[in-house]
């Protein structure tokens, strides 16, 4: 069964710099591939979604990529700023079905 | 505009106790409905998915339900809760294939 996994670490950086955030599948390359945002005792938001067929998508200061070769997604937030402090989701979808298979998650800190 | 609401926000229950709780969607029609739970430091877990009035999916075997009376209502249910049940509950609806999912502020579910 597909599998996703980010870094269950949190990552730390200063404000002003670029983050780099990575979500890993083990099985089949999904036909897309969404991140979301989620603030502490929060739903999670949604922010951008990469096609198979696509290998970079931006909106404003973030960018993703997607690599089917490597089965990795990038996601980078530019210039980031305390408010961008939060988990982010990698998410995508079970091959065909109603599914949305979600990664736990990594926490991202940004310090002023 | 589109809105989604979960209640309660918070819960505390008693083991044996039963359980309802409720998510409706405002500003659009038939939409796929969700009940995903989340562990802390987990993802999210699929429990329930609806494509349309009265018509549930069981992802996950244990003893909560879900029904869907309207077109715009999702309801999670049990008869016993157990210690296990414990965790934040979180309702979302989505338009498709490839469409972003809309979560709730989610119902954080304390089992004593």
């Amino acid at each position: 069964s597909q599998k996703i996994e980010q870094n269950s670490e949190a990552l730390n950086i200063q404000e002003g710099k670029t983050a780099t955030l990575t979500c890993n599948y083990t099985n089949y390359s999904p036909a897309y591939l969404q991140w979301y945002r989620q603030d502490p005792g929060r739903g999670p938001v949604f922010l951008l979604l990469i096609r198979e067929n696509e290998k970079e998508k931006r909106k404003e200061r973030l960018k993703v990529t997607f690599d089917t070769t490597l089965k990795q997604s990038l996601f980078h937030i530019t210039a980031s700023q305390p408010a961008d402090s939060a988990t982010y989701l990698c998410a995508l979808d079970d091959a065909g079905g109603f599914k949305t298979i979600f990664g736990a998650g990594t926490r991202l800190f940004v310090k002023a | 505009s589109q809105t989604i609401h979960q209640w309660p926000a918070t819960l505390v229950q008693p083991v044996g106790s039963p359980l309802s709780l409720e998510c409706t969607v405002e500003g659009t029609s038939n939409p796929n409905l969700y009940w995903y739970r989340q562990a802390a430091g987990r993802g999210l877990q699929l429990l329930f998915y609806s494509v349309g009035i009265g018509q549930i999916s069981s992802e996950v075997p244990q003893n909560l339900s879900a029904s869907r009376p309207q077109d715009r209502q999702f309801i999670l249910s049990s008869k016993k809760l157990l210690l296990s049940d414990s965790g934040f509950y979180l309702c979302a609806w989505d338009q498709g294939r490839e469409q972003p999912q809309h979560f709730g502020d989610g119902t954080r579910l304390s089992i004593l």
